[in-house]
């Protein structure tokens, strides 16, 4: 059975600096486009970042230069560093599995919780 | 980016009664592999978001009979042909052609 579990999240400062995970079984990390999510308090989705089997990365533009996704293959385990925090990535963060080649999440995480204030 | 836009915002069905949501595409989600890259998802309350369709019109396993999509192109449709009191929460479609991965604004359903 798939699941993931994201951890990693909390209470941090602008400017700050933190790291997510997502530890996946039922499946090896490496064989799927994984991705993360996120979702502001109260509002939609938004799509943060995927990482393809070939190891290349993307971002959307309002994270790019501050989060890095990376992935552990050994520990079957998807990252988000996030670092220079701001307040508007307040949200929580989910981690997705695609499926038949698509960064469509097929399986999703059940969230950690990030919140950026001083 | 392709802008995804959803209506209605939200919805109040009897149990028992239709209902359906609209999905416009900013651009064509047909790819040159013949396939169409649109989903829908429903996020109930106080839950990470489930799979419902993808493809337009393919639903996930364990996706009941009850839920279908429709459509091509840039308009889609997804249909509850008898709402549940389950199927309350909100429901995005999400393009996934080009990056970013795009969703709609989402719309919630909720039981009269």
């Amino acid at each position: 059975e798939v699941q993931l579990v994201e951890t990693g999240g909390g209470l941090i400062q602008p400017g700050g600096s933190l790291r997510l995970s997502c530890a996946a079984s039922g499946f090896t990390v490496s064989s799927k486009y994984m991705s993360w999510v996120r979702q502001a308090p109260g509002k939609g989705l938004e799509w943060v970042s995927v990482i393809y089997t070939d190891d290349s990365t993307y971002y959307a533009d309002s994270v790019k230069g501050r989060f890095t996704i990376s992935r552990d293959n050994s520990q079957s385990t998807l990252y988000l560093q996030m670092n220079s925090l701001r307040v508007e990535d307040t949200a929580v963060y989910y981690c997705g599995r695609g499926d038949g080649g698509s960064s469509a999440p097929r399986n999703w995480g059940q969230g950690t919780l990030v919140t950026v204030s001083s | 980016d392709i802008v995804m836009t959803q209506t209605p915002l939200s919805l109040s069905v009897t149990p028992g009664q239709p209902a359906s949501i609209s999905c416009k595409s900013s651009q064509s989600l047909l790819h040159s592999d013949g396939k169409t890259h649109l989903y829908w998802y429903l996020q109930k309350p106080g839950q990470p978001p489930q799979p419902l369709i993808y493809e337009v019109s393919n639903r996930f396993s364990g996706v009941p009979d009850r839920f279908s999509g429709s459509g091509s192109g840039t308009d889609f449709t997804l249909k509850i042909s008898r709402v549940e009191a389950e199927d309350v929460g909100v429901y995005y479609c999400m393009q996934s052609i080009q990056l970013p991965l795009t969703f709609g604004g989402g719309t919630k359903v909720e039981i009269k």
